[in-house]
C-alpha cells in the first residue's frame, strides 16, 4: 500500500461547481497534514494545513478523519484561476525524524 | 522574506556526465530537503538536513548521488554519473522545523540525453 494515495484524476468541472479531492495515508502515527497546490512546471506551494477540527480558507475546507485515516480538500464556486494539481502531504515520524510524504496529486481542470 | 534560492533552472546533459545543484534555503530555516519529482508523480525525498547533519538520506541512491550542507545553509546536490532516468525536476525545500510545512525553491529541471 502506498503512504498517500489520491486519485490522479483528471478532474474536468464547469466554472462554480463544487469538487472534492480525497486522500488516504497508511501510518497512523502521521503528526500533521497539508494540502500543497502545484501549478504546471512551477514549484509546490502550501495551500492549507489540516487539522481534525477541520479549517476553512475562503473557497477552500479541508477535513481530517484519523480514524479512517483519510483527508479531504472541498473547493467551492470553482475559478478558472484553480486548474492545478493538488497534492495530498503527511508529515510521519520516521527513523530520522519527521517527513513529509507526497500523494501522487489530483489534477483539477475548471472550464468555462 | 526572500523565498528557497536554486540554480541552475535548467540543465541539460548527456547520460554518464555529472551535475551539481545549489540551493540556498530561507534564513533561519535549520531544515533542508532534496526532492525528486518525476513527470506525473509527486516529489520524493532524496534527503534531509537538520542544520548540517544528514538525519534521513534512505531514499537517496548513494551510489550516484551526494549531497552536502557545510555550515548548516547552502546545500549542494550531486549526481555522477548520470542516467537517463534522472531526468526530472530536482526540488529544494526549508523549514523552520520539521512539523512545519516546507517553502519550495523554483527547482532545476534536469534532462539526460
Amino acid at each position: 500500500r502506498k503512504e498517500v494515495e489520491q486519485d490522479p484524476g483528471p478532474f474536468n468541472v464547469p466554472e462554480g461547481a463544487t469538487v472534492a479531492f480525497n486522500c488516504t495515508y497508511s501510518n497512523s502515527a502521521s503528526q500533521s497534514f497539508f494540502w500543497y497546490r502545484q501549478d504546471c512546471r512551477k514549484e509546490p506551494k502550501l495551500l492549507m494545513s489540516v487539522y481534525s477540527s477541520g479549517n476553512e480558507d475562503g473557497r477552500f475546507t479541508a477535513q481530517l478523519n484519523r480514524a479512517s485515516q483519510y483527508i479531504s480538500l472541498l473547493i467551492r464556486d470553482s475559478k478558472l484561476s484553480d486548474s492545478a494539481t493538488y497534492l495530498c502531504v503527511v508529515n510521519g515520524l520516521t527513523g530520522g525524524g519527521n517527513k513529509l510524504t507526497f500523494g501522487t496529486g489530483t489534477q483539477l481542470k475548471v472550464e468555462l | 522574506e526572500a523565498g528557497v534560492a536554486q540554480s541552475p533552472r535548467y540543465k541539460i546533459i548527456e547520460k554518464r556526465q555529472s551535475v551539481a545543484f545549489w540551493c540556498n534555503p530561507i534564513s533561519g530555516h535549520a531544515t533542508l530537503y532534496w526532492y525528486q519529482q518525476i513527470l506525473g508523480q509527486g516529489p520524493k525525498l532524496l534527503i534531509q538536513f537538520q542544520n548540517n547533519g544528514v538525519v534521513d538520506d534512505s531514499q537517496l541512491p548513494k551510489d550516484r548521488f551526494s549531497a552536502e550542507r557545510l555550515k548548516g545553509v547552502d546545500s549542494t546536490l550531486k549526481i555522477q554519473p548520470a542516467k537517463l532516468e534522472d531526468s526530472a525536476v530536482y526540488l529544494c525545500a526549508s523549514s523552520f522545523s520539521s512539523l512545519n510545512g516546507y517553502t519550495f525553491g523554483s527547482g532545476t529541471r534536469l534532462t539526460v540525453v
